[in-house]
C-alpha cells in the first residue's frame, strides 16, 4: 500500500457505541493530522501530532480521543457521539522540514451517527 | 495566515486550459501559496505551492503576480477527471492549512 490509508471507509454507529478510526501512512512522514468535514462546510483541523506528540487540539470535544502510537499510525477513538458528529473524517500526514511542506490526505472515513 | 478569495464556481471545456484565480492581498513575505483539490467525497489532493516564483509540476502551473497579491492555478489541458473543488490557501511556515470554500470547477465535454 502506498500513501495514506484509512479504515473503515464507512461507519454507522449509535450514540452509545465506542468505535475507532484508523489511519496509516506509508510515506515516512513525521507529522499526522485529523480533520473533520461536515456537509457543506470547509475542512476543520481537529488534532496535530508531530513526532508522536500532540501539538494541537482545536477545542475538540472530549468524546473524540486521538492516539498516535508511532509515526506511521494515528487513531481517533469515538464514544458517546452526537448526530451532529456525522461527517467525513480525514487523516493527513506530512514531513515537517524547512519552510514549506505539503500534506497528503487519506480517502476519509464517512461516519454516520444514528 | 492571510485570507484568500476565490470565485465560487467556474466551468471549463474539456481539453482547454483551466485558469483558477485567487486573491490574497494581505499575504505576508514569508507566506506560501498552496493549492489543493478535492474530488467529490475523497480526501484533498496536494497540487502545487510557491512563494514568489512561478512553479510548474506534472499536474499544474502556478503563476504568482509580482506583488504576490494574487495567483492563478493553470491546468493546461483539463479533463473530466479534473472536476473538483480547488482550494487556494496561504500559509506561513509554521501555520496551519485553513481550508475555505474553494472554487468548484466543472469540466464539461
Amino acid at each position: 500500500e502506498t500513501g495514506v490509508t484509512q479504515t473503515p471507509r464507512h461507519l454507522v454507529m449509535g450514540m452509545t457505541n465506542k468505535k475507532s478510526l484508523k489511519c496509516e501512512q506509508h510515506l515516512g512522514h513525521n507529522a499526522m493530522y485529523w480533520y473533520k468535514q461536515s456537509a457543506k462546510k470547509p475542512l476543520e483541523l481537529m488534532f496535530v501530532y508531530s513526532l508522536e506528540e500532540r501539538v494541537e487540539n482545536n477545542s475538540v470535544p472530549s468524546r473524540f480521543s486521538p492516539e498516535c502510537p508511532n509515526s506511521s499510525h494515528l487513531f481517533l477513538h469515538l464514544h458517546t457521539l452526537q448526530p451532529e458528529d456525522s461527517a467525513l473524517y480525514l487523516c493527513a500526514s506530512s514531513q515537517e522540514r524547512g519552510w514549506a511542506y505539503e500534506q497528503y490526505f487519506g480517502p476519509g472515513t464517512r461516519l454516520t451517527v444514528t | 495566515d492571510a485570507k484568500t478569495t476565490q470565485p465560487t464556481s467556474m466551468d471549463c471545456a474539456e481539453g482547454r486550459a483551466a485558469n483558477l484565480p485567487c486573491n490574497h492581498s494581505t499575504i505576508s513575505g514569508n507566506e506560501y501559496v498552496y493549492w489543493y483539490r478535492q474530488i467529490h467525497s475523497q480526501g484533498p489532493q496536494y497540487i502545487i505551492h510557491g512563494l514568489k516564483n512561478n512553479e510548474t509540476n506534472e499536474m499544474a502551473s502556478l503563476i504568482i503576480t509580482e506583488d504576490r497579491k494574487s495567483s492563478t492555478l493553470i491546468l493546461p489541458h483539463a479533463t473530466l477527471r479534473d472536476t473538483a473543488v480547488y482550494y487556494c490557501i496561504v500559509r506561513s511556515p509554521a501555520g496551519k492549512l485553513i481550508f475555505g470554500q474553494g472554487t468548484t470547477l466543472q469540466v464539461k465535454p
